[in-house]
């Protein structure tokens, strides 16, 4: 799976748009962008998903890059509920229903009031 | 969403002891599941794969003798800590799912006194 770099924190204004960045560089053209987050002491969270073209769901939008190299998921009116550690995973979709997600360090967002 | 529980959310135990863990998918079948340790301020890291029907992966530098690992049934993986020492001390998460996204449980915070 291609490796992911994130900023290791991030502030942000309640209400306020968090953009949270995540670079991809190496990225191969079968691996999917997948964007978790995990609040303090619970399990990790799917937010969204996608390939190249922008997403977008009840939780965040997400924005990838044309060369795919570098993608950004916007929470478009953070709440203090969003802080938590939100993790970029590039990876294969699986045909199978296994599809293990390597972490890395992730960002740690704080929404501020 | 679908979703995935664990049993128990919380554990204490002694030194020396075993303890299980329970990790359900409840309202889909998964012939596999994943396993993830996560100690203070770090990421998660997958300790091993859980096949149903089939011995367990682990990922390298995990005891497998240490953490026994049981999928016996479409819904249901277990993971036992033998001999529990304090090192052992952490946060395990499990996940399920299907081709394009997995569910995370709550985690089991095991303390070993």
């Amino acid at each position: 799976d291609a490796k992911t770099t994130q900023p290791p924190s991030m502030d942000c204004a309640e209400g306020r748009a968090a953009n949270l960045p995540c670079n991809h560089s190496t990225i191969s053209g079968n691996e999917y962008v997948y964007w978790y987050r995990q609040i303090h002491s619970q399990g990790p969270q799917y937010i969204i998903h996608g390939l190249k073209n922008n997403e977008t769901n009840e939780m965040a939008s997400l924005i990838i890059t044309e060369d795919r190299k570098s993608s950004t998921l916007i929470l478009p009116h953070a709440t203090l509920r969003d802080t938590a550690v939100y993790y970029c995973i590039v990876r294969v979709a699986e045909e199978t229903s296994g599809s293990r997600l390597t972490f890395g360090e992730g960002t740690q967002l704080t929404v501020n009031p | 969403g679908a979703v995935v529980s664990q049993h128990p959310s919380r554990v204490i135990c002694k030194s020396g002891t075993s303890v299980k863990i329970e990790c359900r998918s409840l309202d889909f079948q998964a012939t596999t599941m994943f396993w993830y340790r996560q100690f203070p301020k770090q990421s998660l890291m997958l300790m091993a794969t859980s096949n149903e029907g089939s011995k367990a992966t682990y990922e390298q530098g995990v005891e497998k003798d240490k953490f026994l690992i049981n999928h016996a049934s479409l819904t249901l993986s277990t993971l036992t800590v033998t001999s529990a020492h304090p090192e052992d001390s952490s946060f395990y998460i499990c996940s399920a799912g299907g081709q394009l996204r997995q569910f995370f449980g709550p985690g089991t915070r095991l303390t070993v006194l």
